[in-house]
């Protein structure tokens, strides 16, 4: 069965980088987008960027461009997102999705990674 | 990019049907017919619970159905039950690769 499994929550000092981990299992890893998506306490959903593990083609939400980087390592079928300059507005729940597309449907999600921004 | 717009909270007795908007521009709800939607629940991870506007994913009830009139779509939940009591979240793909959610809809079942 599909599984996305993040990296366990995390507390981190204003303008330090955070380091959120995704790992794939049960679907080829390389055949599907991986989405990032946020969502501060009591807040809506926000959409940060996708990567292509296949070719390492990223897209980011305008917002984040030159703050946030999105890689995978296919080797071990594990995608990543980190985030630099941390702010406590970046306080967060931290999703990662999959999806067939840059335009499809996020199928599968992981557990979700709460960040902590505080001095 | 500004998020697409939602009503912050709809109700409906059980049976009853709700529906849920989501406005948008011709960039993105309006110009792709790439529009899904999330139902999440409390402390949970959320869940497509439709896509490319109308289609449901397998295991999903027949109750949820979606639709799209020009900028705008909308989610209609039929013959409202207590466990549909959560957030929906709206999506859609937008120009330059981009992906829009809306602001989010909380549903009281009364």
């Amino acid at each position: 069965q599909v599984q996305l499994v993040q990296s366990g929550a995390e507390v981190k000092k204003p303008g330090a980088s955070v380091k959120v981990s995704c790992k794939a299992s049960g679907y080829t890893f390389t055949a599907y987008y991986m989405h990032w998506v946020r969502q501060a306490p009591g807040q809506g959903l926000e959409w940060m960027g996708c990567i292509n593990p296949n070719s390492g083609v990223t897209n980011y939400a305008q917002k984040f461009q030159g703050r946030v980087t999105m890689t995978g390592d296919t080797s071990i079928r594990t995608a990543y997102m980190e985030v630099r300059g941390l702010r406590s507005d970046d306080t967060a729940v931290y999703y990662c999705a999959r999806s067939v597309a840059v335009d499809g449907p996020n199928d599968y999600w992981g557990q979700g990674t709460p960040v902590t921004v505080s001095s | 990019h500004s998020a697409l717009t939602q009503p912050r909270s709809v109700s409906g007795s059980p049976g009853q049907s709700v529906t849920i908007s989501c406005t948008g521009t011709s960039s993105d709800v309006g110009g792709y017919n790439y529009v899904s939607w999330y139902q999440q629940h409390p402390g949970k991870a959320p869940k497509v619970i439709i896509y490319d506007v109308s289609k449901r994913p397998s295991g999903v009830p027949d109750r949820f159905s979606g639709s799209k009139s020009g900028n705008t779509a909308s989610l209609t939940i039929s013959g409202l039950q207590a466990e549909d009591e959560a957030d929906y979240y709206c999506c859609s793909y937008a120009v330059n690769n981009n992906v829009l959610f809306g602001g989010g809809t909380e549903l009281t079942v009364l």
